[in-house]
């Protein structure tokens, strides 16, 4: 049972364009979610977050949007650039769990080509 | 500061062999997770702790041990490896639980692990 879910396995954009990955979850009781960058033989890392209270976060080239009543949530990058290129996962938590556990989506490789 | 590190970053076994992945992180993290990551496959958590002397199950357990007896170090052990258990390892810690954007789980950089 896939709880959060990236269908796109892959996404290819011109640089300076705009890169759109999504994500999907079915799981109501999440209430945190966050977005994971990774290149190549290393481990992920912290891209940006978003909680249910909000709609929205931005931190300078990265976006997230949430819409709760889709379950549905997308990381918008613009411009994209070269450096961009990795894979993409979203994940979710709980928080009231006091967990700190994570459920991640399958990735998204993403392509920035110059 | 190293954050968190692995050892060893590589390695081969043979079914029916054991070892014990390492990792240790130095930011005195309370939290500490194991995750696996199998091609084309997002990252399953193994187990976590939530301080040291408490481990817990996560999604995938079955084949794998831990132990946390100190706040630094969250060992996993593979007491019989098979070939389902090859896999890139991450091992991440956190401050806490996660609280409305004011932390997140730092990842180590992997172990992968070919069991032949």
């Amino acid at each position: 049972d896939q709880q959060v879910k990236q269908n796109s396995p892959s996404l290819s954009v011109q640089e300076g364009r705009i890169s759109i990955l999504n994500c999907d979850y079915t799981n109501s009781m999440f209430d945190y979610f966050l977005w994971y960058k990774k290149y190549p033989a290393e481990g992920p890392t912290f891209l940006i977050s978003i909680s249910s209270i909000k709609d929205k976060n931005e931190d300078g080239r990265f976006t997230v949007f949430l819409n709760k009543s889709a379950k549905h949530l997308s990381l918008h990058i613009v411009p994209s650039q070269p450096g961009d290129s990795a894979v993409y996962f979203c994940a979710a938590e709980w928080v009231s769990s006091n967990t700190g556990k994570l459920i991640f989506g399958q990735g998204t490789t993403l392509q920035v080509k110059p | 500061n190293a954050g968190v590190t692995q050892t060893p970053k590589f390695r081969i076994l043979k079914i029916g062999q054991s070892m014990t992945l390492q990792c240790t992180q130095d930011m005195n993290h309370n939290y500490m997770y194991w995750y696996r990551q199998d091609p084309g496959m997002g990252l399953k958590l193994i187990y976590y702790s939530v301080g040291a002397g408490i481990t817990d199950k996560g999604e995938v357990p079955n084949g794998y041990n831990v132990s946390r007896s100190t706040t630094e170090d969250f060992p996993l052990r593979l007491e019989l490896a098979a070939p389902s258990q090859t896999s890139v390892y991450f091992c991440a810690s956190s401050y806490s639980s996660l609280v409305w954007e004011q932390e997140t789980q730092y990842f180590g950089p992997g172990t992968r692990l070919l069991v032949l």
